[in-house]
């Protein structure tokens, strides 16, 4: 069955510093896949997708970038943090084949002080 | 451009009542809709999906939606509530194959359920 890793859960950065969150999926190949962020009390954002390695679409202007080097693994980054930049990260995936639900991680709720 | 509105942001019912959630679409091509539930601190959980077969689609946890074309509407509902559906629910719609399978989300409704 198909899984999908997120981590860290939870992240305190100070404003300047750099960030990575990673996201990984076992059990499929070429998934399609997608960072969302959801600010609190609103809704989910879509910040990034993927359909294929090396192959990212930015959805949103941003201080945030996503590189996507092997098939199965998402990697959402900052140079440099914003205050701006807190809150729940999400990482998911769908099939590449046909369109259907995503999947979605656990979750990094990221804090920036 | 395709899009989702859910109708109200918190919704409170008692333990036993219906819930009934709202979600309106917009779409110019037939829409694949999806309702999700989030609890505190945690990724999405797919509650059920249309994908333009039965039109009454039914869920896990008693949760079922009616997929209307002449309302443009995905309303979700369970006819008796418990205190564990206490959670954010979200209604999305899928762009399609050729947008990467993007899901575009509503803005959220927190059911709360009253003892």
């Amino acid at each position: 069955s198909q899984t999908i890793h997120q981590w860290p859960a939870t992240l305190v950065q100070p404003v300047g510093s750099p960030l990575s969150l990673e996201c990984t999926v076992e059990g499929t190949s070429n998934p399609n896949l997608y960072w969302y962020r959801q600010a609190a009390g609103r809704g989910l954002q879509l910040l990034f997708y993927s359909v294929g390695i090396g192959q990212i679409s930015s959805e949103v202007p941003q201080n945030l970038s996503a590189s996507r080097p092997q098939d199965r693994q998402f990697i959402l980054s900052s140079k440099k943090l914003l205050l701006s930049d807190s809150g729940f990260y999400l990482c998911a995936w769908s099939s590449g084949q046909l369109v259907t639900e995503a999947f979605f991680g656990q979750g990094t709720r990221l804090t920036v002080v | 451009a395709q899009s989702v509105t859910q109708l109200g942001s918190h919704v409170s019912v008692s333990e036993g009542a219906l819930v009934l959630l709202r979600c309106n679409y917009s779409s110019s091509v037939p829409p694949y809709l999806f309702w999700y539930v989030q609890y505190p601190n945690q990724g999405l959980q797919l509650l059920l999906k249309y994908t333009s077969a039965a039109t009454l689609v039914k869920g896990i946890n008693g949760f079922e939606a009616e997929f209307k074309k002449s309302e443009t509407s995905f309303h979700l509902t369970k006819p008796s509530a418990h205190m564990s559906d206490a959670a954010e629910y979200f209604c999305a719609v899928s762009l399609g194959h050729n947008q990467g399978g993007k899901l575009i989300f509503g803005q959220g409704t927190e059911l709360s359920v009253k003892p």
